[in-house]
């Protein structure tokens, strides 16, 4: 299994241009999230999936949009970057446990680190 | 408004000495709490975790203190070994978010010097 991952590694975008980070995951997890993680402000959800066509924002979803069509795929677009989404971003995924309290436990890839000038 | 609370950036041990990270929520809804380490240019990996049921929860060298009334979690790591060094994060959720939603600190920046 490859777990998660993430492309590109790097980028670097001129204020106002579009992309999409790329994630997939091949361990056929429910839940998928997108985190940004700054200096300080530790890791902060951005938008977060729990199942195919069902997505929901998290703490600082503004500037971004996701979708979720399948169950391996969780792309997030930038639609207009501004230089305070430069960031590292990362993808995670989980899987409901057994149990009352299921299971948390998220798996994140390497992340995306990303330079808007 | 920061929900989960590391207000510890840095924290130096000496090797064989234990650790003892910090965590303080102010969210009464969370139940669910988790720490992951992460290494410069890696993803977080999870650590150990505990539910609002426990009050401690142990994994090898690492163990999970919940106090409830206080809001308060802390992590142990004894005895601290060189490979620790790395940032902590805890991080919290509450049971209905069923993995979906967690909410991270700040995170500790752990230096074990041998």
């Amino acid at each position: 299994n490859a777990g998660v991952t993430q492309t590109p590694k790097f980028q670097v975008l001129k204020t106002g241009q579009s992309m999409t980070l790329q994630c997939a995951q091949d361990m056929n997890h429910e839940y998928m999230s997108w985190y940004r993680q700054d200096p300080g402000m530790g890791l902060r959800l951005i938008h977060y999936s729990v199942g195919a066509g069902i997505t929901d924002q998290g703490e600082v979803p503004n500037g971004y949009n996701v979708s979720r069509s399948t169950t391996e795929d969780f792309p997030l677009r930038l639609l207009s970057a501004a230089p305070s989404q430069t960031s590292v971003y990362f993808c995670a995924s989980s899987s409901p446990g057994q149990g009352a309290w299921g299971s948390h436990e998220q798996y994140f890839g390497p992340g995306t680190r990303l330079t808007v000038t | 408004d920061q929900q989960v609370k590391q207000n510890s950036p840095s924290l130096s041990v000496q090797e064989g000495r234990i650790s003892i990270l910090n965590c303080d929520y102010t969210n009464s809804m969370f139940d669910y709490f988790l720490w992951y380490k992460k290494y410069p240019a890696e993803g977080p990996t999870f650590l150990i975790s505990i539910s609002s049921i426990k009050d401690k929860n142990e994994d090898g060298r690492f163990t999970v203190f919940l106090n409830k009334s206080a809001k308060h979690l802390s992590l142990h790591i004894v005895p601290s070994q060189p490979g620790d060094s790395a940032v902590y994060f805890c991080a919290a959720t509450a049971f209905y978010n069923q993995g979906g939603k967690l909410i991270f600190g700040q995170g500790t920046e752990l230096s074990v010097k041998p």
